[in-house]
């Protein structure tokens, strides 16, 4: 079993929907979980970063962990094509350690 | 957001020469960098983990004497791929660590560099 577990994909959606992205993880020493952003042939961005459990709202994203069960999420408001990109969770205990990263979801948001 | 770059962003090389990658970081020192490898369609692997002053940490299965890296600034570390032969291809994707409040980082990534070796 792998550390994170993310599904591939792909998703497609329609313009304006709202898209749940999830990760699970086994874990329990990860403390610090961020979303990555990755369009084709580039580098992945940085979307969100949370500590421990709850919410993180930016924008069109929020970010949420629950801990007990061992889940994030990301989720996008308001879709547009442009959010068209593979997401990956990625997650670490903290104190400088690596990051443990997801497969990646790939999303696409259709007009 | 904290700027990472990397130079240069495409190279085509020929099997058996050496190529080098630069990684820095633009706004922010950098004690520590990353340097992962990515096949089309699947996620980052890491392949080492770069220190600054001192000798990188490989991953499992990473051949050391293969992929140099080097950073010897708080703000540049650098891969070279050594003899490459046609399954070095592949994109190659740094990232630095930024301090971002308490004991964690946050880590920024480069924009990649592709290298393919005919």
């Amino acid at each position: 079993q792998k550390e994170v577990e993310q599904d591939p994909g792909p998703l497609s959606v329609p313009e304006g929907a709202i898209v749940s992205l999830n990760c699970t993880y086994s874990n329990s020493a990860f403390q610090y979980f961020m979303w990555y952003r990755q369009y084709s042939r580039k580098g992945p961005e940085l979307l969100m970063y949370t500590y421990s459990s709850g919410n993180k709202e930016d924008g069109r994203f929020t970010a949420q962990v629950d801990k007990s069960s061992k889940y994030i999420s990301l989720f996008i408001r308001d879709s547009q094509p442009s959010d068209s990109a593979t997401y990956l969770c990625a997650m670490t205990p903290g104190g400088g350690n690596k990051l443990t990263f997801g497969t990646g979801t790939q999303l696409k948001v259709e007009l | 957001g904290a700027v990472v770059s990397q130079h240069p962003s495409w190279v085509i090389c020929k099997s058996g020469t050496s190529v080098k990658i630069e990684c820095r970081s633009l706004d922010f020192q950098a004690t520590t960098m990353f340097w992962y490898r990515q096949f089309p369609k699947q996620s980052l692997m890491l392949m080492a983990t770069s220190n600054e002053g001192s000798k990188a940490t490989y991953e499992q299965g990473v051949e050391k004497d293969k992929f140099l890296i080097n950073h010897a600034s708080l703000t540049l570390s650098t891969l070279t791929v050594t003899s490459a032969h046609p399954e070095d291809s592949s994109f190659y994707i740094c990232s630095a660590n930024r301090p971002s409040g308490g004991s964690q980082e946050t880590q920024y990534f480069g924009p990649g560099t592709r290298l393919l070796v005919l």
